[in-house]
C-alpha cells in the first residue's frame, strides 16, 4: 500500500515537444504529491507539488495533472529542452506527521536536440 | 547547491567495517532525513530527525543508526557492512518536519562495499 508506481522508466522527446511521465499510489491517506529532477551526480532538487484539493498546478513549462479517483498523477514538461534532461522522480507522503516521502522508481528522460 | 552538506562524496570499505556518513543542513532547518538510493531498490527513507529527536523511522536496517546533534548536524553510522549496502546515502533537511515543507537533498556519499 505505501508503493508509488511510475512510468516509462526512460523516455526520449524531441526538443519542443511534450514530455509526460506518470505515477500511480495506492495509499489514500497520501496527500502531497511532489515531483524531483536529479541530475546525475546531484541530489533531487523539488520541482513542483500538487495537493490533492486540485486537479491541475502549473509552474513555467511544468504541469502535474491529478486524478484523485483514479489515484494518479502526471507530470508534463512542455516545450521539452535539452536542459530538461534529467532523471525524474515522483513522490507521496502524508501531510500529517513526519515527511516520510514515498518515491517512485524514476524515469530518465532525454531531450534530443 | 542545496545548501546541504554532505561528506565524504565517495568512499570505498569492505565488507564488516563500519563507516559514518556526515550532513550538515542548510542553515535554519531544524529537521534533518536520511534516504537510501540504489539501482534495485530506488530513493528509500531511512529515518528523519527534528531538532535532535528521531521522528520518523523508514526501513532503516537494525545495522544502520543515526543521530542529530545539537548544532543540528547529523551523522549515520552503517557498520557490519556487506555488499548490498552499497548505495548513494542522500542527507536531505527541511525548515520543521511538516510535510508540505520543501525538502532540500544534498550531493550524496557513495558507498561501495567491497
Amino acid at each position: 500500500q505505501q508503493q508509488v508506481k511510475q512510468s516509462p522508466q526512460s523516455l526520449i522527446v524531441q526538443k519542443g515537444g511534450i514530455s509526460i511521465i506518470n505515477c500511480a499510489y495506492e495509499n489514500t491517506a497520501f496527500d502531497y504529491f511532489p515531483w524531483y529532477q536529479q541530475f546525475p551526480g546531484k541530489g533531487p532538487a523539488l520541482l513542483i507539488a500538487i495537493r490533492p484539493d486540485v486537479s491541475e498546478k502549473k509552474e513555467g513549462r511544468f504541469t502535474i495533472s491529478f486524478n484523485k479517483s483514479a489515484k494518479q498523477f502526471s507530470l508534463h514538461i512542455m516545450d521539452s529542452q535539452p536542459g530538461d534532461s534529467a532523471t525524474y522522480f515522483c513522490a507521496a507522503c502524508r501531510i500529517q506527521g513526519a515527511q516520510k516521502l514515498v518515491f517512485g522508481q524514476g524515469t530518465r528522460l532525454t531531450i534530443n536536440p | 547547491d542545496s545548501g546541504v552538506t554532505q561528506t565524504p562524496k565517495h568512499l570505498i570499505t569492505a565488507t564488516g567495517q563500519r563507516v559514518t556518513l556526515r550532513c550538515s543542513p542548510r542553515s535554519g532547518d531544524l529537521s534533518v532525513y536520511w534516504y537510501q538510493q540504489s539501482l534495485d531498490q530506488g530513493l528509500q527513507f531511512l529515518i528523519q530527525y527534528y531538532n535532535g529527536e528521531e521522528r520518523a523511522k523508514g526501513n532503516i536496517l537494525e545495522r544502520f543508526s543515526a543521530q542529530q546533534f545539537p548544532d543540528l548536524h547529523s551523522e549515520l553510522n552503517l557498520s557490519s557492512l556487506e555488499l548490498g549496502d552499497s548505495a548513494l546515502y542522500f542527507c536531505a533537511s527541511s525548515v520543521d518536519s511538516r510535510s508540505g515543507n520543501t525538502i532540500y537533498f544534498g550531493e550524496g556519499s557513495w558507498l561501495t562495499v567491497v
